[in-house]
């Protein structure tokens, strides 16, 4: 079984400082890993995603994260936080045969000024 | 479609009742899923389609939640007896294929539910 743990459902971050967001899963088998936001009232928006192609997945508005088998970690960064990356941040997982994917708990960014 | 649009986007009924969501993939997904999002929470599965037919509803709680999707596009969720517990945000997404588990789902805006 799979399952996808987000360390902090709140993080505050000043404006141009790093942004760390953590994830950590369970699988049996390689994993499909993703991260989404959620900005207020919208739908979630795809980040970027891991498919087994380079462990360093770059997505968009700057963020990036690391897949770390050994650690089995998908961590996801940014250098400098803007006030827009202001929004809820969610983990997935899905293996190979199964198709929906499961989410973490979700993490909230806060970016003061 | 340009998005996945979801209505309603909100719905207030009383306990008992029965509602209907609907949710219109982006045009030429054939794979369609359903989410429930609960406040503080993460998604949560519920059902998966890939054209007419439920490839996987393990996701669904109970007997009183069913969806069809009859002609492979726009598909409904039906939740009968609502409950309190039942309120919470439903999301559809669809993705191109299902076949990988790499495919990138698209989510619509959500449907709100309260039950009072």
């Amino acid at each position: 079984a799979q399952s996808v743990t987000q360390l902090g459902s709140h993080v505050s971050v000043s404006e141009g400082a790093l942004v760390l967001l953590r994830c950590n899963y369970s699988s049996s088998v390689p994993p499909y890993l993703f991260w989404y936001v959620q900005y207020p009232n919208q739908g979630l928006q795809l980040l970027l995603k891991y498919t087994s192609a380079a462990t360093l997945v770059k997505g968009i508005n700057g963020f990036e994260a690391e897949f770390k088998k050994s650690e089995t970690s998908f961590h996801l960064t940014k250098p400098s936080a803007h006030m827009s990356d202001a929004a809820e941040y969610f983990c997935a997982v899905s293996e190979t045969g199964r198709r929906a994917l499961t989410f973490g708990s979700g993490t909230r960014l806060q970016v003061q000024p | 479609g340009a998005g996945v649009s979801q209505t309603p986007s909100n719905k207030v009924t009383e306990k008992g009742k029965y509602v209907e969501l609907r949710c219109d993939p982006i045009s030429g997904h054939t794979a369609l899923y359903w989410y429930r999002q609960s406040l503080g929470q993460g998604p949560e599965f519920l059902i998966y389609f890939q054209g007419t037919g439920a490839a996987d509803d393990s996701g669904l709680p109970n007997d009183r939640f069913f969806a069809v999707r009859p002609e492979g596009s726009v598909s409904t969720l039906k939740i009968q007896r609502t409950e309190r517990g039942d309120s919470a945000v439903y999301l559809c997404a669809s993705s191109r294929t299902g076949v990988s588990g790499a495919n990138v789902l698209t989510f619509g805006a959500g449907s709100r539910l309260t039950v009072l």
